[in-house]
């Protein structure tokens, strides 16, 4: 079963609007943990923002902001003020708190930040 | 930038080749990481190495293996090559409970 859906077909934003990208996850697990990772075309991957189940508040980083909602399973990233070094695919990825440390992606969003 | 090292960025080989994939680490993490990149599939897992000579597979392992003889270093192995194979390999590194931080990839096509 999938445990990362990220469903939204690409995006186009106009510089300087807010985008929200949408996550849900599945998990039975009540410790996890939940990351944003951005990929430009140049291929790297940068770790954007992160939030465990446990915290209470909505994670921010910068313009990078979390919109965690537990009782629907759902992670979006806000991306407020969008650049053009903006476009890119972005990743959601699931920790899930059995010790090992892995992750399990989402198939990505594109975005695209247009002029 | 998170001391990572992949080697080599880009190979092209034959099918039923063997190919070593490299990646090099200088940050001392506990954990690293395997990946391939696929289009309309994310990022998967093929195995993983949660210190020296402790490894485990991840969701794509087959055709796969991997040793890690010393903290800085995860090598992955492609036996013999198929053509299914070819994609980009990611490396990535992590201490306990700490976001992954990857390497620059390596872009493999087997012919």
């Amino acid at each position: 079963a999938q445990k990362i859906t990220q469903t939204q077909p690409g995006m186009f934003v106009q510089e300087k609007e807010a985008v929200t990208l949408d996550c849900t996850y599945d998990t039975s697990d009540p410790s996890y943990g939940l990351f944003w990772y951005k990929q430009p075309s140049s291929g790297e991957m940068i770790f954007l923002i992160y939030q465990g189940s446990y915290d209470q508040q909505n994670a921010t980083e910068g313009r990078y902001s979390l919109n965690f909602q537990k009782a629907r399973k759902s992670a979006n990233l806000v991306i407020s003020a969008s650049q053009l070094g903006d476009s890119a695919m972005y990743f959601c990825a699931m920790r899930e708190g059995n010790g090992n440390n892995r992750l399990a992606f989402g198939k990505g969003n594109q975005v695209v930040v247009i002029p | 930038d998170a001391g990572i090292t992949q080697s080599p960025r880009h190979k092209v080989t034959e099918t039923g080749t063997p190919v070593t994939l490299r990646c090099h680490q200088t940050e001392n993490h506990r954990y690293m990481y395997w990946y391939r990149q696929d289009p309309g599939h994310g990022l998967r897992l093929i195995h993983y190495s949660y210190g020296v000579k402790d490894t485990d597979k991840g969701e794509v392992s087959d055709g796969y293996s991997v040793s890690r003889s010393k903290t800085e270093d995860f090598l992955l192995t492609l036996e013999s090559a198929t053509s299914s194979q070819t994609s980009v390999y990611f490396c990535a590194i992590s201490e306990t409970s700490q976001p992954q931080h990857f390497g620059d990839g390596t872009r493999l096509s087997i012919l």
